[in-house]
């Protein structure tokens, strides 16, 4: 049974810093994974789809790696600000429709 | 439309009432999904549609829960005789096809009370 984990589970960081968030799975056969953000109340923005042929993916100060094989992916945010405060959700497309999530990482950037 | 539209934004349902909550998806997506999210955790699979045809699911909780997509576009989530447990976020998402990228609606927030 797959099984998705991310930590840290909370990470509060001053602005301007560089940071990683971690997920990992525990079955190594996936067609993709996904990065999204979800703000209080909402519903999930997607930032990144790595597919499993891929090894990073980057948007703008976001870059997301993937390494299949050891079933880990992590999600680099550079230069950090107020307004990346968020949960950060990792998902794993593991059936090539059903996504698996993580519990996610909450980030709060200090101004 | 531009997005994954959902209805009701907010829900407050006294114990065994029934409630309807409905998914606009994208114009032309062909796949469908709903997920539930409980506080504090990660969304959690219910049930996949292509089309009209309701493919997978293996994750609605109860025979409480029903899903329909009678013409290949608006979706409809029933709950039933509504418990305290079924208090959630129901979020909707829908995808050009399998293995592309989901986009999400904003989700229903249902309390049972």
């Amino acid at each position: 049974k797959q099984e998705v984990t991310q930590i840290p589970a909370a990470l509060s960081v001053p602005e301007g810093e560089n940071l990683v968030l971690n997920c990992s799975f525990t079955d190594s056969a996936i067609y993709n994974l996904q990065w999204f953000r979800q703000d209080p109340g909402k519903g999930l923005t997607s930032l990144l789809l790595i597919q499993s042929s891929q090894r990073e993916q980057t948007s703008g100060r976001l870059n997301a790696s993937l390494d299949k094989s050891s079933g880990r992916s992590t999600l680099y945010i550079a230069a950090s600000q107020p307004g990346d405060s968020a949960t950060y959700l990792c998902a794993v497309n593991h059936s090539s429709y059903k996504l698996i999530f993580g519990s996610g990482t909450r980030l709060l950037v200090r101004p | 439309g531009a997005g994954v539209s959902q209805s009701p934004r907010y829900k407050v349902a006294k114990r065994g009432q029934d409630v309807a909550l409905r998914c606009d998806p994208i114009s032309g997506h062909v796949s469908l999904f709903w997920y539930q999210q409980a506080l504090g955790q990660g969304p959690e699979f219910l049930t996949y549609f292509q089309n009209e045809a309701q493919l997978d699911k293996s994750g609605l909780p109860s025979d409480r829960f029903f899903a329909e997509r009678p013409e290949g576009s608006v979706s409809t989530l029933k709950i039933q005789r509504t418990q305290q447990e079924d208090s959630a976020v129901y979020l909707c998402a829908s995808s050009r096809r399998d293995f592309y990228g989901y986009t999400f609606g904003s989700g229903t927030r249902l309390t049972v009370v």
